[in-house]
Formats: structure tokens, C-alpha cells, sequence
């Protein structure tokens, strides 16, 4: 079975604090993905990594940064945690090409507060 | 990616099939119809995808229509562990970037005892 796994379940933060989630994926995926879900705005694609220190901005990278130095990791580092980040982080994974039918396979999702 | 439709709740006896419509009239021909389904506080968990054939896998059957405007997902015995929101997503390769999952509300499943 594919296993993404996002180390930390349920943080909290205090604002300015500088907040690391990590994620593993033990599939050999090239793509790794950062999203967050906040109720009624769904899913929103903050950074994406198509391979080894390789990373594209999504649609809201404002006050995130990423991190991939091995394949299997990816971190998303909040440089300045502010109230309005408080949401849940979704971590993803899939084979290239990004043809249709590779399938994204999502983590458990890491609740984060910001205080 | 095109857009879908899907009733906004369900509800479903413990051990009766649940069948989840969702329509996709303005689907392309390259475009596959992907189903995830989430749980309460927990991350989206894929159940399955097709393009044009009926597929069928150890969590549930998807059956697409001949002209792949809508489509069924179905658990055939259904638990209370199967109450969750259902998500219908049809997603192409349209070059460059692709890395967007479009989510809309789903259809909030409820299975009752």
C-alpha cells in the first residue's frame, strides 16, 4: 500500500514561531505536493516538487517555503507563522507523468494553530 | 479540468449497496473520472479511476456511462465505517503544469445502522 506520512498530527504555534512539517513518501514518487483545506475554500495547492531540490510555487505560496533533499521528504516550513495560517496541511504524492492516470495519493493531514 | 456535479447528501442502510452519481457533461476525451472520499480530520483517500471502462477494485465498482457524462460509484456493502464526504474529480493532462486537484463539496454519505 502507497504510505504518505506527515510527522506531526496536531501542532500548535505561536505567532512568529518559525514551524517545520515534514512528510515521507515510501512509493519512489517524483512528485511530492503541499496543499491546505480550510472549510469552504477546499483544497489550495501551496508548492509542488517534480524532483530533487526541484520546486514550483502552486496558487498560494505567499509565507511558505519547501524544502526536498531526498526523494522521499519533502518540508513545508511556515518562515513566520501568522493566525491566518491556522488550517489543515495535506501532503501528497504520485508517480510522473503527470498523464492522467497516475493517482495522488494524500497523507492524514497535520492540523496546525496558530496562536 | 471539467466541472462536476454531485447531489449534496446521501444516506444509506449498514449492508446495502450506496451508489454516488456524479455528472461530468462537459468531460474531454483525454479526461479520467477519479473518486476519493474523506473522512472526518483525515486526509482524502483515493477509491478509484477510469476513463471509459467500468472498473471495479477491493473497495468499490465505478461504472461510467457509454457517452462518459456521468458516472456511478458504487460500495456494495456499505458500513457505518463508509460515512464520510465522497469526492467526484475529473482531471486531464493538459500540458505544463498539472498538478491541481479541483475538490468540489462532494456528497456527504451517511451510513445508518
Amino acid at each position: 500500500d502507497v504510505k504518505v506520512t506527515q510527522s506531526s498530527r496536531y501542532l500548535v504555534k505561536r505567532t512568529g514561531e518559525k514551524v517545520f512539517l515534514e512528510c515521507v513518501q515510501d512509493m519512489d514518487h517524483e512528485n511530492m505536493f503541499w496543499y491546505r483545506q480550510d472549510p469552504g475554500l477546499g483544497l489550495r495547492l501551496i508548492y509542488f516538487s517534480y524532483d530533487v531540490k526541484m520546486k514550483e510555487k502552486g496558487d498560494i505560496p505567499e509565507g511558505y517555503s519547501v524544502s526536498r533533499e531526498k526523494k522521499e521528504r519533502f518540508s513545508l516550513i511556515l518562515e513566520s507563522a501568522s493566525t491566518n495560517q491556522t488550517s489543515m496541511y495535506l501532503c501528497a504524492s504520485s508517480f510522473l507523468p503527470l498523464s492522467s492516470g497516475n493517482t495522488i495519493y494524500f497523507g492524514e493531514g497535520s492540523w496546525l494553530t496558530v496562536v | 479540468d471539467a466541472k462536476t456535479t454531485q447531489p449534496t447528501s446521501m444516506d444509506c442502510a449498514e449492508g446495502r449497496a450506496a451508489n454516488l452519481p456524479c455528472n461530468h457533461s462537459t468531460i474531454s476525451g483525454n479526461e479520467y473520472v477519479y473518486w476519493y472520499r474523506q473522512i472526518h480530520s483525515q486526509g482524502p483517500q483515493y477509491i478509484i479511476h477510469g476513463l471509459k471502462n467500468n472498473e471495479t477494485n477491493e473497495m468499490a465498482s465505478l461504472i461510467i456511462t457509454e457517452d462518459r457524462k456521468s458516472s456511478t460509484l458504487i460500495l456494495p456493502h456499505a458500513t457505518l465505517r463508509d460515512t464520510a464526504v465522497y469526492y467526484c474529480i475529473v482531471r486531464g493532462y493538459s500540458g505544463g503544469s498539472n498538478y491541481k486537484l479541483t475538490f468540489g463539496k462532494g456528497t456527504l454519505l451517511t451510513v445508518n445502522p
